[in-house]
């Protein structure tokens, strides 16, 4: 995998449904794999940054796994609320430090 | 952390004209970066302002059609020149925690549609 691809490229969920999503990368010179929530009109915003392979991370509700090895790292919403309506954008930091980030999966919660 | 205030937050823009993006970040920044999200499409690198020294742009992205000032660490401004349809994006402007790989911070962007 030369890009970052993300998907699915959309889904609905209902309320109170557990979900998640892939993000695919390139596996060498890896550095880091971040995720990002963007909500409409507001600035992107950091969910985690992961670099080990095996990490997981949690943030409430929602939490991320990484493999390295197979490039590859998921996001997961539990029990799903109208406020995770969102893009989730994952981005690749290679060892020269920049960002190359996926297309997103837009996530809609219906009440 | 850092807060980037970034203007305008929209804009109608005709063929042929330009349009200036400025952004403004609550601390002192080595680095500051300017992306663009066509339709459809990923955050895409467009070019990244050091201060006291010309841009660095990525493949596909000339100084010509995008320059970018970057007058102290904490300002800049990323200029879309000559316009075309094909430039309707949504325009983002981002600082780095710390160096490279660290989490981003981003402007609230700019939805820029050219008609």
């Amino acid at each position: 995998i030369l890009n970052v691809e993300q998907s699915p490229q959309s889904l609905h969920v209902q309320e109170g449904d557990s979900t998640n999503f892939t993000c695919s990368f390139p596996s060498s010179n890896f550095y880091a794999l971040h995720w990002y929530r963007w909500e409409t009109a507001k600035s992107p915003e950091a969910l985690f940054v992961m670099t080990l392979n095996g990490d997981e991370k949690k943030k409430g509700r929602i939490s991320a796994t990484l493999n390295t090895k197979e490039g590859y790292s998921y996001l997961y919403i539990k029990g799903s609320q109208p406020e995770d309506s969102a893009t989730y954008l994952c981005a690749f930091s290679d060892s020269w430090g920049k960002l190359q980030f996926g297309a997103g999966t837009q996530v809609v919660v219906t009440p | 952390s850092a807060v980037i205030s970034q203007k305008p937050s929209r804009d109608i823009c005709q063929r042929g004209t330009s349009l200036t993006i400025q952004c403004q970040v609550d601390s002192q920044v080595t680095m500051m970066f300017w992306y663009r999200q066509q339709p459809g499409q990923s955050l895409t690198l467009i070019a990244t302002a050091n201060q006291g020294s010309e841009a660095t742009y990525e493949s596909g992205f000339v100084i010509d059609k995008f320059p970018i000032s970057r007058p102290n660490l904490t300002f800049s401004t990323l200029t879309v020149s000559n316009m075309s349809p094909e430039d309707s994006s949504i325009y983002l402007c981002s600082v780095e925690d710390q160096g490279r790989g660290a989490e981003a911070f981003f402007g609230q962007g700019t939805r820029l549609t050219v008609v």
